[in-house]
C-alpha cells in the first residue's frame, strides 16, 4: 500500500532556531501533500495544502513567512518552522493523495517540542 | 470554512457493549471518512464513503453515509480493548482538503 515517511519522529530545539519537517511519498507521486498541526486532546487542523512547482495555499491564520513550505518535487515536501517558540510546540503531520479510491495516506507525525 | 461536529468527545464503556459515533455537518463534502489514531501516531483511514445513503463494513464496524452527504456514523459492535483509540471523522472538500471533526476518544475496559 501507499507509504508515507515523514522525518524525523521528533524534535527538541531551542527557541528562535528553526526546525524542517520532511514527507516524502515513498510508492507513488504526490502532486499534493497537506500539513496539519494537533496539539494536545485535540483534532487535526490544517495548515497548509502543499502543491508540486507552485506555492503552497495556506489555511487562515497560518503564518506563511514563519511556516515555510517548499514541494520541489512529486515525492518530498518539505515544512521549515522558522524562530520557533515555545507556542509552536506540536504535533505536526502531513499527509498525502495517493490518487487511489479517495485515499489519503498520513505520515507518522513529528513531535516538535521547543524550549 | 467547513465544520464538523462530532459526538461524543469521550466515550468509555465495557467490553462487549455496543457504540456509535457521530459526524455531523451543515456542508455537503465530496466524500467523508473516519480514521483511527493511535498516540503519537499519524491517522489510519478505516473507510471512506462517497455515496449518499452508502452503508459499508469493516468486521464489526458499520459506516454509514447521510443521504444529503453531511452527516456520518460509526458503530461498532460488540466493542473489545483493541479497540481503544482516537477515531475521528474527516470530510473532504473541493480542493482535496480534509476537515477534521474535532474526534472521539473510545476507551474498551476489559
Amino acid at each position: 500500500g501507499a507509504v508515507v515517511s515523514q522525518h524525523p519522529s521528533w524534535v527538541i530545539c531551542k527557541s528562535g532556531t528553526s526546525v524542517k519537517i520532511e514527507c516524502r511519498s515513498l510508492d507513488f507521486q504526490a502532486t499534493t501533500m497537506f500539513w496539519y498541526r494537533q496539539f494536545p486532546k485535540q483534532s487535526l487542523m490544517l495548515m497548509a495544502t502543499s502543491n508540486e512547482g507552485s506555492k503552497a495555499t495556506y489555511e487562515q491564520g497560518v503564518e506563511k513567512d514563519k511556516f515555510l513550505i517548499n514541494h520541489a518535487s512529486l515525492t518530498l515536501s518539505t515544512l521549515t518552522v522558522t524562530s520557533a517558540h515555545p507556542e509552536d510546540s506540536s504535533f505536526y503531520i502531513c499527509s498525502a493523495v495517493t490518487g487511489i479510491d479517495y485515499g489519503y495516506t498520513f505520515g507518522s507525525g513529528t513531535r516538535l517540542t521547543v524550549v | 470554512t467547513q465544520l464538523l461536529e462530532q459526538s461524543p468527545q469521550f466515550l468509555s464503556i465495557q467490553e462487549g457493549e455496543n457504540l456509535t459515533v457521530y459526524c455531523n455537518s451543515s456542508s455537503v463534502f465530496s466524500s467523508l471518512q473516519w480514521y483511527r489514531q493511535e498516540p503519537g501516531e499519524g491517522p489510519v483511514l478505516l473507510v471512506t464513503v462517497v455515496t449518499g445513503g452508502e452503508v459499508k463494513k469493516l468486521k464489526r464496524l458499520t459506516f454509514q453515509f447521510g443521504d444529503a452527504r453531511k452527516d456520518s456514523s460509526l458503530h461498532i459492535t460488540a466493542a473489545q480493548p483493541g479497540d481503544t483509540g482516537l477515531y475521528l471523522c474527516a470530510g473532504e472538500g473541493s480542493a482535496r482538503q480534509l476537515t477534521f471533526g474535532s474526534g472521539t476518544q473510545l476507551t474498551v475496559l476489559p
